[in-house]
């Protein structure tokens, strides 16, 4: 079946740390996108990519880097300079911008401070 | 600025009975319209969609959304409502413009028994 993987289910950080937040698609999706989701709230938007070897800032980019090397996927890494990344990430993928085409969502990770 | 607002953070209602979930958008010019449930611990589902082809939008799980463009809306509906349709729910828009989807704060929605 064809679907987004986030991997791990559940990450812990400690001070100073760096860590990666795996995403992986097999829908041969264009469009990938990061959210971060805080209780309560919506989701925001932390990077998009609408292409291969190309990514654009969301509306919350500080304390965040990707990388899109690959078509299939679109790693997200949480630099020590986010200094609140107690969050439930979302990774997702469409068709394509500027169309009609829905987002397909993987199953998140939450990420903690130890 | 392009927006969309959902009203009302948190929605109840008894089993069986009416859901109503309200989502607003801004433009004048009709977007594409979106809504996704979301399950505790779960990224979201695609629950329906528009794209101009109709008004009346059916979905799955029973849920349909009616674009309203004089009203600016595309509020979300079921007849009746079932326990597992507890979840939380997002409104999200697309303009032609733009380039990546708007999405709503939410709605949670609980069934009472």
């Amino acid at each position: 079946d064809g679907g987004i993987t986030q991997s791990p289910k559940y990450l812990f950080r400690k001070e100073g740390q760096n860590v990666t937040l795996s995403c992986e698609q097999n829908l041969n999706h264009d469009a990938m996108y990061w959210y971060r989701q805080d209780p309560g709230q919506g989701l925001r938007l932390i990077y998009y990519s609408q292409i291969v070897n190309d990514f654009q800032k969301g509306d919350i980019a500080e304390g965040y880097s990707v990388s899109r090397e690959k078509k299939e996927s679109f790693p997200l890494t949480v630099t020590s300079a986010q200094k609140n990344p107690t969050a439930f990430y979302l990774c997702a993928s469409s068709g394509g911008t500027g169309d009609n085409q829905p987002q397909h969502f993987g199953d998140g990770t939450r990420l903690s401070i130890l | 600025a392009q927006s969309v607002t959902q009203l009302g953070s948190h929605v109840s209602v008894s089993e069986g009975a009416l859901v109503l979930l309200r989502c607003n958008y801004s433009s004048s010019v009709p977007p594409y319209l979106f809504w996704y449930v979301q399950y505790p611990n779960q990224g979201l589902q695609l629950l329906l969609k528009y794209t101009s082809a109709a008004t009346l939008v059916k979905g799955i799980n029973g849920f349909e959304a009616e674009f309203k463009k004089s009203e600016t809306s595309f509020h979300l509906t079921k007849p009746s409502a079932h326990m597992s349709d507890a979840a939380e729910y997002f409104c999200a828009v697309l303009y032609s413009s733009a380039s990546k989807i708007i999405f709503g704060s939410g709605t949670r929605l609980s069934i009472r028994p």
